[in-house]
């Protein structure tokens, strides 16, 4: 079974701050996810990788496959950043997840 | 469009009492997902199901009655509601499981938050 692993659980920031999230997970993977839930509760797909990097906006995903590990940054942090961050990878390579724990960020003005 | 719509947002049972979830997509998603989000855990697949008439369990199904008459619902039924039920609970779809590999983007609902007394 792939166990998923998320550091830091929590995490506060003052604005403008340069903000890493880290995923290590344990068998090898076809491609890793990160999401986002906001404070309302909704859940939306931020990015899906399977090598390299992704870069939108102001949010960067790496993945690095012979480690297993992946990292999510935020550059530049505001406070409408605060949400929980989750990562999640396949099951045998299948559309089944297995989630983190999630990285609760808090951005502070 | 909608993407995918769950209802009802809220939802308070008695201990033995019996309700229906729904979950509706109108993306002509294959696979669609039940998880449940409980305070320190991670997402845990309730069931799940990769097209009309195919359901199968996930990790938690104990509990828990699905069914797929359509492509665009995938009910999920408490059948004897219990205290540690109490849970939020989402509903997933995505293109589908053929080809994908697991690299297809998964589409939540709103979420349903749970009580039971």
């Amino acid at each position: 079974k792939n166990e998923v692993e998320q550091s830091p659980q929590n995490l506060t920031a003052q604005e403008g701050e340069f903000i890493t999230i880290n995923c290590s997970y344990s068998v090898g993977i076809s491609a890793l996810h990160w999401l986002q839930q906001h404070p309302g509760g909704g859940i939306v797909s931020l990015f899906m990788l399977s090598s390299g990097k992704k870069k939108h906006g102001r949010l960067i995903a790496t993945i690095n496959i012979q480690e297993k590990h992946s990292s999510l940054h935020i550059t530049a942090s505001h406070p409408r950043d605060s949400a929980v961050y989750i990562c999640a990878v396949p099951s045998y390579n299948t559309d089944k997840l297995i989630f983190g724990t999630g990285t609760r960020l808090q951005v502070f003005p | 469009n909608a993407g995918v719509t769950q209802t009802p947002k809220f939802q308070v049972l008695k201990t033995g009492q019996s309700m229906t979830l729904q979950c509706a997509q109108d993306m002509n998603h294959e696979y669609m997902s039940w998880y449940r989000q409980d305070p320190g855990m991670g997402l845990r697949l309730i069931h799940y199901s990769v097209g009309a008439g195919i359901t199968d369990q996930g990790e938690v199904p104990n509990g828990y009655n699905v069914s797929r008459s359509t492509t665009e619902d995938f009910p999920l039924r408490l059948l004897s509601a219990a205290p540690s039920q109490t849970s939020v609970y989402f509903c997933a779809s995505s293109y589908g499981l053929a080809g994908g590999g697991g690299k297809n983007i998964q589409y939540f609902g709103a979420g349903t938050r749970l009580s039971v007394l």
